[in-house]
């Protein structure tokens, strides 16, 4: 299975500031990649798929990037609603796996 | 708007099977490929495999054994059962539509059940 590595594992940001999650795939994934976010309580919710294919209703300031191994989702300007934990997800070959999360807190 | 709701037993003993239900409305169940994941409290997410309407299914090979994936379209249900639980099988399960819809590439996915809790223990 390809393994996918998400860091950090966690963060402290303020309302208004940039984040950045990287995720790295074992091996090469093409854009069969997917983001989601996670509230505590409740199911993932996906925000963006193909690499950088924002989700129908998901506010611009979240976006994607990447190609091959290494894949970065952005948050342009934190909102409360955003602290959540994230995940990274391939879906290139069987099974679809995820990476282990990243966990974005209140600073 | 497409809406699932797992439901089953909350506790399953250890070495019986798990059966759980995905009853989906908003949307037929036909022409989706539809995914199962769970999660252990406090971890992250596992697909557990997938099934199309037309019963065709993948599964994780680390489940591969234990797994057994069917759909009732009469219902608009999907079905899943686990079977010789342990408590490492303890977990929230989900069920999901894919993204992809009759694709039979793998894809994300778009819209998820709230999530059901199953306990296993002796």
């Amino acid at each position: 299975a390809i393994r996918m590595t998400q860091s950090p594992s966690s963060l402290s940001a303020s309302t208004g500031d940039r984040v950045t999650i990287t995720c790295r795939a074992s091996q090469g994934i093409s854009s069969y990649l997917a983001w989601y976010q996670q509230k505590p309580g409740r199911a993932p919710k996906l925000l963006i798929y193909a690499v950088s294919t924002l989700q129908s209703g998901v506010p611009s300031r979240f976006s994607g990037s990447g190609s091959g191994t290494d894949f970065t989702l952005t948050i342009s300007c934190l909102q409360s609603e955003d602290f959540a934990t994230y995940y990274c997800q391939q879906y290139y070959s069987s099974p679809p796996t995820f990476g282990q999360g990243t966990k974005v807190e209140i600073k | 708007q497409v809406q699932l709701q797992e439901s089953g037993p909350g506790l399953v003993k250890t070495s019986e099977t798990l059966s759980l239900t995905c009853t989906v409305s908003g949307a037929s169940i036909s022409s989706y490929y539809w995914s199962w994941f769970r999660q252990p409290a406090g971890k992250g997410l596992e697909w557990v495999g997938r099934i199309y309407s037309s019963g065709s299914t993948n599964y994780n090979p680390s489940l591969k054994s234990r797994v057994t994936m069917s759909l009732d379209t009469s219902k608009n249900q999907l079905s899943l059962t686990l079977s010789s639980v342990t408590a490492a099988d303890t977990a929230l399960y989900y069920c999901a539509r894919d993204l992809s819809g009759s694709s039979s590439y793998f894809s994300s996915s778009d819209d998820w059940g709230q999530g059901l809790l199953v306990t296993v223990s002796s």
